[in-house]
């Protein structure tokens, strides 16, 4: 069975300052995971997706994650945080080819200070 | 191109009482999902459809219906509401080719509260 674990319900920065949000996954073939953002009252959105054809992923609005299997980690990181990326975000991991369902985590939710 | 776009965007039952989530896309995706966001918890799936006609729970199915009569459509029922289905309903799809890793693209919301 596939798990993420989210690190900090919520993460506290200043503007300009550097965004690292932590997801660990558990999967017992190799996966395919998922960073989705959701703004206040919105859907979730796709942030990016590692799908095992580069480890390093980079995706909308200036977010990229590195995918480290010997750590089990998908970590996303933005060098400068601005105001705009306070919202939740969410890590998801889906395990092995042919249809699996998502799992997320629990999210963490970023807040960024003037 | 509208997306995934869910009705009523809000709505307030009184226990025991039905109702209706109504889910519609318009991408031509064969796969849709039913989740739940509760605070602490992220998103749990219901129920979701492979097809037209197909329908499977989810991690949390119980006190929940689901129909999938077109392939557009994927309706979520509440046969007997309970408080503990207060809850952020979302809607998801996808094309889901074999192997794929296709992106879920997901509604904007229905925020249900059952008093």
């Amino acid at each position: 069975a596939q798990s993420v674990t989210q690190l900090g319900s919520h993460v506290s920065v200043s503007e300009g300052a550097l965004v690292l949000l932590r997801c660990n996954y558990s999967s017992s073939v190799p996966p395919y995971l998922f960073w989705y953002v959701q703004y206040p009252n919105q859907g979730l959105q796709l942030l990016l997706k590692y799908t095992s054809a580069a480890t390093l992923v980079k995706g909308i609005n200036g977010f990229e994650a590195e995918f480290k299997k010997s750590e089990t980690s998908f970590h996303l990181t933005k060098p400068s945080a601005h105001m705009s990326d306070a919202a939740e975000y969410f890590c998801a991991v889906r395990g092995g080819t042919g249809f699996q369902k998502l799992v997320f985590g629990t999210g963490t939710r970023l807040l960024v200070s003037p | 191109n509208a997306g995934v776009t869910q009705t009523p965007k809000f709505r307030v039952l009184k226990t025991g009482q039905s109702m209706t989530l109504l889910c519609a896309q318009d991408m031509n995706h064969e796969y849709m999902y039913w989740y739940r966001q509760d605070p602490g918890m992220g998103l749990r799936l219901i129920h979701y459809s492979v097809g037209e006609g197909t329908t499977a729970k989810g991690e949390v199915p119980d006190g929940y219906n689901v129909s999938r009569l077109k392939k557009q459509n994927f309706l979520l029922g509440l046969e007997s509401a309970a408080p503990s289905q207060t809850s952020v309903y979302f809607c998801a799809s996808t094309y889901e080719g074999r192997g794929s890793t296709d992106t879920q693209y997901f509604g904007p919301g229905t925020r249900l509260t059952v008093l």
